[in-house]
């Protein structure tokens, strides 16, 4: 039973390039999220989709962050016209369920770092 | 503003001695209280969790433990063991989200 897949491992993007992350979640699960880490930082929420929905985008940038999370295929997290301060660790996790009343958990995926030079 | 707060940003313990990893959160609202481990290059691991309504969970070497009136939470691993030097992060489950700290580098010394 797979984990959690994030391709890819590694990504460099020059300034003004796009990247995409994508995420597959553990078999079964039908809930995702993405996470940012920053140098020395903890992880902050970015979004949180099921499948052809976003339930709560509150932790995304305005302008330049989208997440999709299609009835087919694995969910992705594009960041248009990247910049510095964009490099970072971006995890996803999965879950069968919602949080609330959780007895279930998030599980993550080993991460796409991202660097921008 | 960080709702949840680790202050330690690292810790030495020396094998089969116990390992006490802190935790302050501000937000009364959480439900859960997580904490994952972490090591270099990989995902987040989750290790053990408490409901709000609990103050103690234990699971082999790991027990949580949750002090409401203090908002304040530690995590004990008795005895630590080398395979337990990671960065181990609190987090707290509020609707559909989980908050994290900043993380705690624990390393084992033999």
């Amino acid at each position: 039973n797979a984990g959690v897949m994030q391709n890819p491992r590694h990504l460099v993007r020059r300034r003004g390039q796009e990247a995409r992350l994508r995420c597959s979640p553990m078999k079964g699960h039908s809930h995702v999220y993405w996470y940012r880490q920053l140098p020395e930082e903890g992880l902050k929420f970015m979004v949180y989709l099921q499948k052809e929905n976003i339930i709560d985008e509150s932790g995304m940038p305005k302008e330049r962050f989208s997440a999709e999370f299609p009835k087919e295929g694995p969910s992705i997290l594009r960041i248009q016209q990247v910049v510095r301060g964009d490099s970072a660790a971006y995890f996803c996790a999965s879950s069968s369920a919602r949080l609330s009343g959780i007895t279930d958990t998030q599980y993550f995926g080993p991460g796409t770092r991202l660097t921008v030079l | 503003d960080q709702q949840v707060k680790q202050n330690s940003p690292s810790l030495s313990v020396q094998e089969g001695r116990i390992s006490i990893l802190n935790c302050d959160y501000t937000n009364s609202m959480f439900d859960y209280f997580l904490w994952y481990k972490k090591y270099p290059a990989e995902g987040p691991t989750f290790l053990i969790s408490i409901s709000s309504i609990k103050d103690k969970n234990e699971d082999g070497r790991f027990t949580v433990f949750l002090n409401k009136s203090a908002k304040h939470l530690s995590l004990h691993i008795v005895p630590s063991q080398p395979g337990d030097s990671a960065v181990y992060f609190c987090a707290a489950s509020l609707d559909d989200k989980i908050i994290f700290g900043k993380g705690t580098r624990l390393h084992i010394l033999p």
